[in-house]
């Protein structure tokens, strides 16, 4: 079972572009088309952003996107606004002997 | 338009235990995965637990042996009956569905918080 490591936080100011990364940390490498990424407002539900690696659901804004390199898949928010400033946490589907989700630690996204 | 609604959370002693309750809407809980992830005060998310459609179930590490996931489908309710509470428990436990297809959670409740403490 892979473990996945996120930067505690980032941060970039409005209209910049910003880049979070989710490394797999054990020596498997993470299937990236079982990757997702949520977006957390505090005190609320997270919301999935991106599935199967870089598929956006429908109402996703087109300034998210990922990219892939190695063991990293990276989340990449370009053009920043305010209402993005939020948690970011990537998750990882993992079928073996047992079916399990794998999240990353998160990150904390400030816009300043 | 689906919702889900946690409820059943509150303040437990270390041993307890509880029963939380996720009532659908817009979805069957007997047709889908039904899933719980819980989030400690301050920290990332945790997947618990999932129950697939043909009630195939299975658990964290953190928690097997000690909590059991089920539905009602007649109620449309998927439940989290916890056992042996920890402080560790102490989370906002969310119910979530995930898409089958997608192999991840689409839809997600607000959320129920379990705190365990004497």
């Amino acid at each position: 079972q892979s473990a996945l490591t996120q930067p505690a936080s980032v941060s970039g100011s409005p209209g910049q572009s910003i880049t979070i990364s989710c490394t797999a940390t054990s020596s498997d490498v993470v299937n990236y088309n079982l990757v997702s990424w949520y977006q957390q407002h505090p005190g609320k539900a997270p919301r999935l952003m991106i599935y199967e690696g870089t598929k956006r659901p429908s109402g996703v804004s087109n300034r998210f996107s990922v990219s892939k390199s190695g063991n990293t898949a990276s989340l990449t928010i370009s053009g920043l606004q305010a209402e993005d400033e939020a948690d970011y946490f990537c998750c990882s589907y993992e079928a073996g002997s047992t079916f399990v989700w794998v999240f990353g630690g998160g990150t904390k996204l400030t816009v300043l | 338009e689906v919702q889900l609604v946690e409820s059943g959370g509150g303040l437990v002693q270390p041993g307890g235990s509880l029963r939380l309750s996720c009532a659908a809407s817009g979805l069957s809980v007997s047709s889908n995965y039904m899933s719980w992830v819980r989030q400690a005060p301050g920290k990332g998310l945790e997947w618990v637990s999932v129950i697939y459609s043909g009630g195939t179930t299975y658990y964290a590490d953190s928690v097997r042996g000690r909590f059991t996931i089920s539905r009602d489908s007649s109620k449309n309710t998927v439940y989290l009956r916890m056992n042996s509470l920890r402080g560790e428990d102490t989370a906002v436990y969310f119910c979530a569905n995930i898409n089958i297809s997608w192999n991840t959670f689409d839809y997600w409740g607000r959320g129920t918080l379990v705190t365990v403490s004497s």
